[in-house]
């Protein structure tokens, strides 16, 4: 079966570093996407990684490693804001989309 | 950027009764859209994907004939929710995507949270 784990939940402090790991086991792979959803919203685009490697922007990097199966999403400078959800995603050989059940992310002052 | 927009934002309505969402591509042809359901707390769970012009294809368990999905045009897709019923109450969320040569991103709309009384 296919399957993408992640923590449920995170606690961080602001203006600390938190990394937020997805293993997945896929039928196939042609991407990885993070996205992240603040509550009562729809989730918002972070990141598509199809390479291995890391991919900074801002605030936010996120790696790959397509034999590990593994993923995950660094967030620097953590403000309050950024206590919401996030999801990793990964789509699969036939385009689908497979969720993870996201991170809650909590951030203190 | 791309744009999805969603309306209404929000309903209530009555038990038996049906409500309509319209999810609309603003500044692209939408060659795919999806139709998600998220309760609270929880993932979000994809209901049905649909491509301009054909049918939909709905996941396991997620009944056809209760949930119309109409994607006439590439840039809007209907979600029916027919002899709705407390139980249906959720926030559901489409999204949509260009198939782009670099990504197959999907952009996604603000959601609609259905309250059934």
């Amino acid at each position: 079966g296919q399957n993408i784990d992640q923590p449920t939940e995170m606690t961080a402090t602001e203006g600390a570093i938190v990394q937020i790991n997805c293993s997945y086991q896929t039928s196939g792979f042609n991407g990885q996407f993070w996205y992240q959803q603040h509550a009562g919203e729809a989730p918002t685009f972070l990141s598509y990684n199809v390479l291995d490697g890391l991919e900074e922007k801002g605030r936010f990097s996120s790696f790959l490693s397509r034999s590990k199966g593994y993923s995950y999403l660094l967030l620097k400078e953590l403000q309050m804001k950024d206590s919401a959800s996030y999801l990793c995603a990964v789509t699969d050989s036939n385009y689908q989309l497979i969720w993870g059940a996201g991170t809650k992310l909590i951030i203190k002052p | 950027g791309a744009v999805v927009s969603q309306h209404p934002s929000w309903v209530i309505c009555k038990s038996g009764t049906s409500v309509k969402i319209e999810c609309r591509s603003l500044d692209f042809q939408a060659t795919t859209m999806f139709w998600y359901r998220q309760f609270p707390k929880q993932s979000l769970m994809l209901m049905a994907t649909s491509n301009e012009g054909s049918k939909a294809t709905y996941e396991q368990g997620v009944e056809k004939d209760k949930f119309l999905i109409n994607h006439a045009s590439l840039t809007l897709s209907t979600l029916t929710v027919t002899s709705a019923h407390p139980e249906d109450s959720s926030f559901y969320i489409c999204s949509a995507s260009s198939d782009s040569a670099s990504s197959y991103e999907q952009y996604f709309g603000p959601g609609t949270r259905l309250t059934v009384t």
